[in-house]
């Protein structure tokens, strides 16, 4: 198995414009999370899926920020308009019933 | 869902020492996991402990767990320029809450 899957890799985007970050989870793994991590602010678990359906986006920091899952084997989340605060890296991990996550490499994100 | 709390927030050991690392939890868990994250990459999964158990090993990493302190303890022996990295705890639940780690750094 390839293991979590997300692309790009690094990001850079002015302030303003929309960004979208893709991430394939690994086959099979029903749960699916978004995070984004932050020297200030650690990781910070902003929404996660179970079987494709959201089940808490309390950590989505603002209407700006979506994420959708539109089958088991993709999911987006999307910034538009995006900040320079939103400059971070953003994680996606998946996982079996919830015991052991597995971590993509992550998207660096930098919005200037 | 709840957040695990590492301490210290960071160390620095020679290389070839051994490392013991500390998490609390405020309320009762199924279980705890360890994560290693390596500059610039995601977490890596390490070690769960069931809370039926106390004691887990997994080649030099050991970890322990007291339910009744709710603290659990990540030791790595024989440590090298490798295992430099921050871990994290993490206990069970519908969703990971992680603290903000503890940062090792093995001197050469």
């Amino acid at each position: 198995d390839a293991g979590v899957i997300q692309s790009p890799r690094h990001e850079v985007t002015e302030m303003g414009q929309e960004v979208t970050l893709r991430c394939k989870p690994i086959s099979g793994h029903d749960y699916l999370f978004w995070y984004r991590q932050t020297m200030m602010r650690g990781l910070e678990l902003l929404i996660y899926f179970n079987n494709n359906v959201p089940i808490d986006d309390s950590g989505m920091p603002e209407d700006r920020f979506s994420a959708k899952m539109p089958n088991a084997s993709f999911s987006t989340l999307k910034i538009q308009p995006s900040e320079p605060r939103d400059s971070a890296v953003y994680f996606c991990a998946s996982s079996l019933s919830t015991y052991g996550y597995t971590f993509g490499s992550g998207t660096r994100l930098t919005v200037v | 869902s709840q957040q695990g709390e590492e301490d210290p927030q960071a160390l620095s050991i020679q290389e070839g020492e051994n490392a013991t690392m500390n998490c609390s939890y405020k309320t009762s868990i199924n279980n705890l996991q360890w994560y290693r994250q390596n500059s610039g990459r995601g977490l890596v999964h390490l070690i769960l402990i069931r809370s039926n158990e106390r004691e887990k090993h997994s080649g030099r990493l050991r970890v322990t767990l007291d339910t009744s302190k709710k603290s659990s303890s990540l030791l790595i022996t024989a440590s090298r320029a490798a295992d430099t990295a921050s871990y994290f705890c993490a206990t069970g639940g519908d969703k990971i809450i992680f603290g903000k780690g503890t940062r090792l750094h093995i001197l050469p």
